[in-house]
């Protein structure tokens, strides 16, 4: 069965320093990929999507971006991060009916 | 107007009581509906997909209604178990989907 691992679970960065969010895939290939953000008490927000490996789409301009260097890891990075990157950061790979499937996510507090 | 419309709530409904959770989306030619669940500080799951006949999973069933862009979600019997937010996620061009910023909802003992 298939399984997605993101870490690590909890982050606290100070303001202007790096970030890098790893999300691994196991059980399937040539997954559709996703990083989404959920800020305190919003909706998801699509960040980057990638069909393949070194393809990524971006939905939203700003200062995060992202990498697929293997079929099944998809890795989000900043080299200077903002308070307002603070929030909920999810994983997700796509199924065959076009639904999506979540990692536990990564809590990113940016100080 | 917003891709996926949810009423936010908080739906406070006692064990037992049947609840149900209405969204609109704005996309007429979106081809895939589905209800996740999220759980507090935890990552959405999916719950059940939405089919145009209508579909029932044990005590929950979901409507789609193509002509007014409306999905329902019915929890019959409801359960403390229950509490979480419902999120309403319509497909849209590509590979993306729109999610709902969710229905918020507590059961009661």
């Amino acid at each position: 069965s298939q399984t997605i691992h993101q870490w690590p679970a909890t982050l606290v960065q100070p303001v202007g320093s790096p970030l890098s969010l790893e999300c691994t895939v196991e059980g399937t290939s040539n997954p559709n990929l996703y990083w989404y953000r959920q800020a305190a008490g919003r909706g998801l927000q699509l960040l980057f999507y990638s069909v393949g490996i070194g393809q990524i789409s971006s939905e939203v301009p700003q200062n995060l971006s992202a990498s697929r260097p293997q079929d099944r890891q998809f890795i989000l990075s900043s080299k200077k991060l903002l308070l307002s990157d603070s929030g909920f950061y999810l994983c997700a790979w796509r199924g065959s009916r076009s639904e999506q499937y979540f990692g536990p996510g990564t809590r990113l507090t940016v100080t | 107007r917003k891709e996926v419309e949810q009423d936010p709530g908080p739906f406070n409904v006692p064990e037992g009581a049947t609840v149900a959770f209405n969204c609109t989306y704005s996309n007429s030619a979106s081809q895939s509906f589905f209800w996740y669940r999220q759980d507090c500080r935890k990552e959405p799951k999916l719950l059940m997909s939405v089919y145009s006949s209508g579909n029932e999973d044990g005590r929950f069933t979901a409507q789609l209604n193509r002509a007014s862009q409306y999905i329902s979600l019915l929890i019959r019997d409801s359960k403390l178990s229950d509490s979480a937010t419902y999120l309403c996620v319509v497909s849209r061009s590509g590979y993306a989907l729109n999610f709902g910023k969710g229905t918020s909802l507590l059961v009661t003992p």
